[in-house]
């Protein structure tokens, strides 16, 4: 079993629906990264959390600490949004960075 | 803002080919990393440094070795490539902020290696 386990691993939705994936993770962390990869194979970081919730747009990011779970939801869905998000937890030493498989979103107009 | 370049977006070699790939970073940051990224598996971690000519390695460091003369520059190489290597490689950097437990990564765009 994976330490980073993510859902859906694909999912496609209308143009304007509410989007949902999440990420459940089995190990301490002290930080959890969301992370959008676009098909051109470039990576960026959408957040960082490690407590509560956090908005950027119509991004909006929680983690329970407690459930070790975290959500990525977005708002009014867009075609440019189709990409990969990848959920990735931070433990404590330098390197220590484990990823999801990531989630393949197709927004269609 | 951050630029983390790779030198070479597609790459095909053949096996038992040594091989280089280069990442360069241009915001003086004091780690740098090498990922493989395979379908169904996510990233996972080969190689690391934190400082220059200093490295750790990283879940599957087999058949790979890294290079840190300077700073800004994060080589990874393949001793002999095999066919098990083709893989998308993907550098990232980062600094130390607040602690290093919170650390961002600021990744390359990625080269896709294909080994024959």
């Amino acid at each position: 079993k994976n330490e980073v386990e993510q859902s859906p691993q694909n999912l496609t939705a209308q143009e304007g629906e509410f989007i949902t994936i999440n990420c459940s993770y089995s190990v301490g962390i002290s930080a959890l990264h969301w992370l959008q990869q676009h098909p051109g194979g470039g990576i960026v970081s959408l957040f960082m959390l490690s407590s509560g919730k956090k908005k950027h747009g119509r991004l909006i990011a929680t983690i329970n600490i407690q459930e070790k779970h975290s959500s990525l939801h977005i708002t009014a869905s867009h075609p440019r949004d189709s990409a990969v998000y990848i959920c990735a937890v931070r433990g404590g030493g330098r390197g220590d960075m484990r990823f999801g498989a990531g989630t393949r979103l197709t927004v269609k107009p | 803002d951050v630029k983390v370049t790779q030198s070479s977006r597609y790459l095909v070699k053949r096996t038992g080919e040594k091989v280089f790939l280069e990442c360069v970073q241009d915001m003086d940051h004091e780690n740098m990393f090498w990922y493989r990224q395979d379908p169904g598996l996510g990233l996972r971690l080969i190689y690391f440094s934190y400082d220059v000519k200093m490295k750790e390695k990283g879940d599957i460091p087999e058949g790979y070795s890294v290079s840190r003369e300077k700073k800004e520059r994060f080589s990874l190489i393949l001793e002999s490539a095999s066919t098990n290597q083709t893989s998308m490689y993907l550098c990232a950097s980062s600094y130390v902020s607040g602690g290093q437990s919170l650390e961002t990564q600021y990744f390359g765009p990625g080269t896709r290696l294909l080994v024959l």
